[in-house]
């Protein structure tokens, strides 16, 4: 079973703050996601990597795909009340085959 | 139209009940999926249809039974749940038979299993 950890779980910070949230796995995936999950909707889109050691911004957040496709890395600079949220990376392992992962929970405080 | 449309939003049902759970889009997306997800847990992957085919299911119990009438909209048949199953469903999309594809996700439907 392909399994991807995140971790921190849990991250209440103030606002201003910046923050790293990152995902692991001991399985290969041909290319990482991740999403943005608010109460009572649906995941949405925020970025796809596909090629290890690949980095790509949106506006304050950087999300960085492990050389060996492995692993990922999200960082939020400066995070805002908006960024709350539920982060969860998703891992493409195949044609439809997308397994998320265990989520984290972020509450930004203003 | 950039949208995954779910109905209902919210129900609840007994065990010995039947219901359907309804997913449109018109994005002319041919991949569409059912996604299980408890309280503080990830989505699951449960169901995944391409051009209105069953291509994967992930060891779901009989009791759920999707359907695709055609290429706009997926039914998820809900018949003798329980308490257990109660969770929010999720419905997504996706353009094409390829890799990598950015996934839609409706808002999704809380089931309530009594």
């Amino acid at each position: 079973t392909q399994l991807l950890e995140q971790s921190p779980q849990f991250l209440s910070i103030q606002e201003g703050e910046n923050l790293t949230v990152y995902c692991n796995s001991s399985s290969v995936f041909s290319s990482l996601q991740w999403y943005r999950q608010e109460p009572g909707e649906g995941p949405v889109l925020l970025v796809t990597v596909v090629t290890g050691g690949e980095v790509k911004k949106l506006k304050r957040l950087t999300f960085q795909f492990g050389d060996a496709r492995k692993d990922s890395s999200l960082h939020i600079t400066a995070a805002q009340p908006g960024d709350t949220g539920l982060y969860l990376c998703a891992g493409v392992t195949g044609t439809y085959k997308y397994i998320f992962g265990t989520g984290t929970r972020l509450k930004v405080l203003a | 139209d950039t949208e995954v449309t779910q109905t209902p939003k919210h129900l609840v049902m007994g065990m010995t009940n039947k219901k359907s759970l309804k997913c449109e889009q018109h994005m002319g997306h041919r991949a569409m999926y059912w996604y299980k997800q408890k309280a503080k847990k990830p989505p699951e992957l449960m169901f995944v249809y391409s051009y209105e085919k069953l291509s994967i299911n992930e060891s779901v119990p009989s009791r759920f039974s999707p359907e695709c009438p055609n290429s706009s909209l997926l039914n998820l048949h809900l018949h003798a749940l329980q308490p257990e199953d109660s969770a929010l469903y999720l419905c997504a999309s996706s353009p094409r038979q390829a890799v990598n594809e950015k996934l839609f996700f409706g808002s999704g439907t809380q089931l309530s299993v009594l």
